[in-house]
């Protein structure tokens, strides 16, 4: 039982490029979200997704997009990477009828 | 619009002593107030929650302390350890559905020998 994966775990990428973070749970969640993490601001929701079939935005959503292929996973994809999104992302998952939300380990990206 | 304010940013508690953090929320609905617990290099990690219905919650060392009226939460950390340091976060949430959960700024522990 890994609990919440994601891919890759460091990324360097230049301004302009794309590129999809992965991530997936084998805990049979429903609910599973993307946050950016930075200094002095906490964590802010990027996007979730309630059930499979379903994306809603949070917090940032700008220059994000989301897939939620199946219950296991949820991607994140940067179109046209910035330098200002350059951070640490986190995805997390929760399953029903629990308050609990469990985190991935984190993919930190730096955009130069 | 920030929900939840966190303070301090940065906490330096000697080992033995008591480390609180507290957080102040806005949103009167919200009804599920976790502390998550992060370690460099890992993602954060549920360490103790509350519901609005209970002022106080007790798991080994930590403490929830919760006061309704002024919406307002304090996590106490007794007898800190240096494996305690670690950054905390406080966070307000609606149970239940696909819970949106807001997150306070983060406090940075450090507990010196």
């Amino acid at each position: 039982n890994a609990g919440v994966t994601q891919t890759p775990k460091f990324q360097v990428l230049k301004t302009g490029q794309s590129m999809t973070l992965q991530c997936a749970q084998d805990m049979n969640h429903n609910s599973m979200y993307w946050y950016r993490q930075d200094p002095g601001m906490g964590l802010r929701l990027i996007y979730y997704s309630a059930s499979e079939g379903t994306t809603d935005k949070g917090e940032v959503p700008n220059g994000y997009n989301v897939s939620r292929l199946n219950k296991r996973e949820f991607s994140l994809r940067l179109e046209s990477a910035a330098p200002s999104q350059t951070s640490v992302y986190f995805c997390a998952s929760r399953a029903p009828a629990y308050n609990e939300q469990f985190f991935g380990p984190g993919t930190r990206l730096t955009v130069l | 619009q920030q929900q939840v304010k966190q303070s301090p940013q940065s906490l330096i508690v000697q080992k033995g002593g008591i480390s609180i953090i507290n957080c102040a929320y806005e949103n009167t609905a919200f009804d599920y107030f976790p502390w998550y617990q992060q370690f460099p290099g890992k993602g954060p990690a549920l360490l103790i929650a509350i519901r609005p219905d209970v002022s106080e919650k007790k798991e080994g060392r930590f403490t929830i302390s919760f006061n309704k009226s002024a919406k307002q939460f304090s996590l106490h950390i007794m007898d800190s350890q240096p494996g305690d340091s670690a950054t905390y976060f406080c966070a307000a949430s609606l149970s239940g559905g696909y819970q949106k959960v807001t997150f306070g700024t983060g406090t940075k522990l450090q507990v010196i020998p």
